[in-house]
């Protein structure tokens, strides 16, 4: 399975852009980064996804480098209830469905 | 919409006590989940099942069984407990392919062994 590498721990001041970064440097050419949140105690969330165009939804921005190794998640205008662990996540090969979850980022936004 | 409802929320067990821990979607998702977190960690996955009449093993399936007769209901059961599986339990569900729809996790059930 490809691996990810997250920083432990994030601060962002609230208002402000928060930019999450994730190295997967073993990625294979077929694999997506996912990224999930998880506010605390409740379940994952899905937040965006991508595989080598850079995406945009409503909750967030993906940018994923030209060479696919890494990527960051942006939080435009982040809020104190954006506070969480968040996941970057590649999809395993070999057909399977399932996501493995890593430790993740914990972002903690302040007033 | 419900999307994935997990019962019950909370449960205290006795070691060696089993129970069902339950899970519903209501999404018709063909792919469904049970994860478990320990405190300040990842989620781990214990099984999953890609369709009715189908499962298949995790990372962490000793101690459990599921069973999937219906696309909407996934349970998971706990033979005898034990403290080990103290832990908070996500049961979540996806359409197929995967990489275009992305997970749904219900609320979690919140596990205590003692």
């Amino acid at each position: 399975d490809a691996k990810t590498t997250q920083p432990t721990s994030m601060d962002c001041a609230e208002g402000r852009a928060a930019n999450l970064p994730c190295n997967h440097s073993t990625i294979s050419g077929n694999e997506y980064v996912y990224w999930y949140r998880q506010i605390h105690s409740q379940g994952p969330q899905y937040i965006i996804h991508g595989l080598k165009n850079n995406e945009t939804n409503e909750m967030a921005s993906l940018i994923i480098t030209e060479d696919r190794k890494s990527s960051t998640l942006i939080l435009p205008h982040a809020t104190l209830r954006d506070t969480a662990v968040y996941y970057c996540i590649v999809r395993p090969q070999g057909g399977s469905e399932k996501l493995v979850f890593g430790k993740g980022t914990k972002l903690t936004v302040n007033p | 919409n419900a999307g994935v409802t997990q019962t019950p929320k909370f449960r205290i067990l006795k070691i060696g006590q089993s129970m069902t821990l339950q899970c519903a979607q209501d999404m018709n998702h063909n792919y469904m989940y049970w994860y478990r977190q320990d405190p300040g960690m990842g989620l781990k996955l214990i099984y999953y099942s890609v369709g009715a009449g189908i499962t298949d093993k995790g990372e962490v399936p000793n101690g459990y069984n599921v069973s999937r007769s219906t696309t909407e209901d996934f349970p998971l059961r706990l033979e005898l407990a034990a403290p080990s599986q103290t832990s908070v339990y996500f049961c979540a569900s996806s359409y197929s392919p995967v990489q275009v729809y992305g997970y749904t996790f219900g609320s979690g059930t919140r596990l205590t062994v003692v």
